[in-house]
């Protein structure tokens, strides 16, 4: 079975760098892109941006872009998510997704999120 | 901010049918497949229908998708308590370069 494992829950202060981790298990890692999604307290889901774990090709969500990273390491099949400056408003549930789904729309690949880790409480508070 | 609008609450009596909107524009589900998810209390998201109206296996055939243009719909048909949930609306925008999801909808079972 496909499964994404995610790390534990996080408390941290503002200011603070933080990286949380997405690992795989059931298939080959290298093959599907990973995407993280945001929830913050209450709210719907927000796509952060994707990450092609063959070359860490990135994809970052306007939002996103400049204030998180995604990286991967081939060797553990886990992909990461960092801040090196949190702030309060970074207070969230974060999921990765595997983009594994496929599809053909008019001779074009299309891929969707099919798989999704159980998710990541991160509280930034002072 | 999402760019695909979903109606904030739906309700129905167990075994009825409800059904849930998702409007968008040309460059989403206009032009891509769209992908709905269930979301149950305090639990990750799961992916109900795909592809308009394909379902993975494990998800009853009491779920149903269709699309229309620039708007698409999540069927539920039957509807069981089980199903009380929020369910999401997805599909990737050509302009934005990334995914967008609905706003999303709180199916209610009274």
């Amino acid at each position: 079975e496909v499964q994404l494992v995610q790390s534990g829950a996080e408390v941290k202060k503002p200011g603070e760098s933080l990286r949380i981790s997405c690992k795989d298990s059931g298939y080959t890692f290298t093959t599907y892109w990973i995407s993280w999604v945001r929830q913050m307290p209450g709210q719907g889901l927000e796509w952060m941006g994707k990450i092609d774990p063959t070359d860490s090709d990135t994809n970052y969500g306007p939002s996103f872009q400049g204030h998180v990273t995604f990286s991967v390491d081939k060797s553990t099949n886990t992909a990461y998510l960092q801040w090196s400056n949190l702030k309060a408003s970074d207070t969230a549930m974060y999921y990765c997704a595997r983009e594994g789904g496929i599809t053909m729309v008019r001779g074009t690949i299309k891929y969707y999120m099919d798989v999704w880790g159980q998710g990541t409480a991160v509280t930034v508070s002072s | 901010q999402s760019v695909l609008t979903q109606p904030p609450s739906a309700s129905g009596t167990p075994g009825q049918r409800v059904t849930i909107s998702c409007s968008g524009s040309s460059s989403n589900i206009g032009s891509n497949p769209v992908t709905w998810y269930q979301q149950l209390p305090g639990t990750a998201p799961k992916l109900l229908v795909s592809t308009d109206n394909q379902r993975p296996s494990g998800v009853p055939d009491r779920f149903s998708g269709s699309k229309s243009g620039t708007s698409a719909s999540l069927a539920i048909s039957g509807l069981q308590s089980e199903d009380e949930a929020d369910y999401y609306c997805a599909a990737w925008d050509d302009s934005l370069n990334g995914r967008v999801f609905g706003t999303g909808t709180k199916v209610t079972v009274l």
